[in-house]
């Protein structure tokens, strides 16, 4: 069964950092694009950023480019968010998701919760 | 990012056929797949319709899904109250080189 597990979700003061984790289990890791999706509260979805099998290719949102870092550590099976310069508009729950075959999230986490406010 | 634009709500009595539609442009939609989310009330979204049309194993044949030029569009047949949730349409953009999602259709079942 697959299951994806975010971590890392608090309360951060604007300009702060944070990092997101994201635990995968139930498939072959490596074999498989991974993303973050966010969805600020009463909000839509907003893709935010992905990174190919091998961690030679990254792609992010322009909202986050240049503040948010994604990377994989494939030995751990585990999927991350490097979030820095946080601003209050990032406030959002973030789900990390597996690509399929396509370019389909078809797996996604329960999210994790974070809240930038002072 | 939302450059996919969906109705914000579609309603419908049990059994009757509601169709949400999302609108792209050349970039997106119009070229390359559309792909359909149902997020149920507190839940993870779930992929509901992959390559414009194609069902997930799981997902009822009630929902279906088309794609013709710059637009998409979702079906939902013999609606049932479980089908109460936000539905998104989502696709990769070629000029952005981002992934899409629309601006979400709540259906109600009246």
């Amino acid at each position: 069964e697959v299951q994806l597990v975010e971590s890392g979700g608090v309360v951060v003061q604007p300009g702060g950092s944070l990092r997101l984790s994201c635990a995968a289990s139930g498939f072959t890791f490596d074999d498989y694009t991974m993303h973050w999706v966010r969805q600020a509260p009463g909000k839509g979805l907003e893709w935010v950023s992905l990174i190919s099998w091998d961690g030679g290719s990254t792609y992010y949102a322009d909202s986050v480019k240049g503040r948010f870092t994604i990377s994989r550590d494939n030995s751990k099976n585990s999927l991350y968010l490097q979030m820095n310069s946080l601003r209050t508009e990032d406030t959002a729950l973030y789900y990390c998701a597996k690509e399929g075959y396509g370019i389909e999230f078809d797996y996604w986490g329960q999210g994790t919760l974070v809240t930038v406010s002072s | 990012q939302s450059v996919l634009t969906q109705p914000p709500s579609a309603s419908g009595t049990p059994g009757q056929r509601v169709t949400i539609s999302c609108s792209g442009s050349s970039s997106n939609i119009g070229s390359n797949y559309v792909y359909w989310y149902q997020q149920l009330p507190g839940t993870a979204p779930k992929l509901l319709i992959y390559r414009n049309n194609q069902r997930p194993s799981g997902v009822p044949d009630r929902f279906s899904g088309s794609k013709s030029g710059t637009s998409a569009s979702l079906a939902i047949s013999g609606l049932r109250s479980e089908d109460e949730a936000d539905y998104y349409c989502a696709a990769w953009d070629d000029s952005l080189s981002v992934h899409v999602f629309g601006t979400g259709t709540k259906v109600t079942v009246l």
